[in-house]
Order: C-alpha cells, then sequence, then structure tokens
C-alpha cells in the first residue's frame, strides 16, 4: 500500500500571502489528522477530518483551516501568513474508529515565510 | 500548558548499551500512549504504543513501561544500535479520536 502523501514537499510563501497543502491518506483510511512541528512548539494537533467532517480542532486561530472531500483526501489552507508559521505540516491518516488505530504520518509538507 | 513532559531533551548511548527516554503527563483522561520514530527529513513513524490497564509492552528491542499511579511512562531500547539514531517522540490521546499530543521530543545518539 501506498503510504500517506503530501505535496508540495517545499514551499516559499511571503507574509500576507495564502497558502494550500495537500494530503493524500493510506488507502481505506477514513480519518485525516494535520499537525505542526516547529522546533520551538515541537508536534503540535491543528484538527482532524472523518468522513468530510471536522471531528477535533487543536488550539489554532481561524487563519488555519482544513476540508477534507469524499475520497478522503484533505488540503489545508493557512489565510494571511505570517512569519511564526514557518514549519512543517504533516499529515496522518487512520482508519479512524473510536479506539484510536495508528495514525501514519506522511513526510510533511516544509513552509517557509519570508 | 504542556501536557506531555518529556526528558531527557537529548541522550547519548554507546552500540550494545540501553536507551531510556521518561515521559510525565498530567491528563488523567488520557488512555493511549504511542512512541513515535523520527528521521530527518521524515514524518514520525509509530514504533510502539500502550494503554493503561498494561504496565509493560515489549516489541523486540523496544519496551514500554507504564505506571499509572505517577502517571509516567517511559521507552527503552535494549541494544541500541546506530541505526536507532533519530528523534523519539512520546504522545497520549483519549480514546476518541486521534489528538495526539506530544511531548518535547529526545534526540538520540548511538555512538559506534
Amino acid at each position: 500500500k501506498a503510504g500517506v502523501t503530501q505535496t508540495p514537499r517545499y514551499l516559499i510563501k511571503t507574509r500576507g500571502q495564502q497558502v494550500t497543502l495537500s494530503c493524500s491518506p493510506i488507502s481505506g483510511h477514513r480519518s485525516v489528522s494535520w499537525y505542526q512541528q516547529t522546533p520551538g512548539q515541537g508536534l503540535q494537533f491543528l484538527f482532524e477530518y472523518f468522513s468530510e467532517t471536522q471531528r477535533n480542532k487543536g488550539n489554532f486561530p481561524g487563519r488555519f483551516s482544513g476540508r477534507q472531500f469524499s475520497n478522503s483526501r484533505s488540503e489545508m489552507n493557512v489565510s494571511t501568513l505570517e512569519l511564526g508559521d514557518s514549519a512543517l505540516y504533516l499529515c496522518a491518516s487512520s482508519l479512524g474508529g473510536f479506539n484510536n488505530s495508528p495514525l501514519h504520518f506522511g513526510n510533511g509538507t516544509r513552509l517557509t515565510v519570508t | 500548558q504542556q501536557q506531555v513532559k518529556q526528558s531527557p531533551q537529548s541522550l547519548i548511548v554507546q552500540k550494545g548499551g540501553i536507551s531510556i527516554i521518561n515521559c510525565a503527563y498530567e491528563n488523567t483522561a488520557f488512555d493511549y500512549f504511542p512512541w513515535y520514530q523520527q528521521f530527518p527529513g521524515k514524518g514520525p513513524a509509530l514504533l510502539i504504543a500502550i494503554r493503561p490497564d498494561v504496565s509493560e509492552k515489549k516489541e523486540g528491542r523496544f519496551t514500554i513501561s507504564f505506571n499509572k499511579s505517577a502517571k509516567q511512562f517511559s521507552l527503552h531500547i535494549m541494544d541500541s544500535q546506530p541505526g536507532d539514531s533519530a528523534t523519539y517522540f512520546c504522545a497520549a490521546s483519549v480514546k476518541a479520536g486521534n489528538m495526539l499530543t506530544f511531548g518535547g521530543g529526545t534526540r538520540l545518539m548511538v555512538k559506534p
């Protein structure tokens, strides 16, 4: 089975712009979660989608949003980019039940905001 | 508020030695505790996970020890190898959903 695929791998944007990141989960996985990884704050949960509905949300401002499509693929959007948004954005997929099925992470999208 | 505290931040171990990483949590609602391994340029990969009804779980050279009363859990890597050199993260979550709270990470270096 193919793993979690994230595109693009690298992205450079200017402060004030917006960006969309894409994630294709493992076939059959219905849950997609997004995490932000920075040297200072570590790994932080952004949100989780299951069957096209946001199931959980982390403590991030409304500039961070996401969605999930009927084929389980997901996108996250960051509007009005700030320098502090520079990070590795990780997508993870799982079967999605309520028994903590293992999360499988992609290799991330490295976003640099200048 | 950091709900999962991980120590040490970095660790150097000789080949063949035992690597020990510790985590402590505050939220008593947590009931799932996974450990992840991350190599540079890669996403975290699940190593091993435990639930609080078990005090220890072993998979190959990796063992999780869990102390519910102390709200602590640890990862032991036996016979550490240079290929184990990576960053290790503990995490915790409540039953519903996949919202993991991660520890700060431990950078492990195993010297040949």
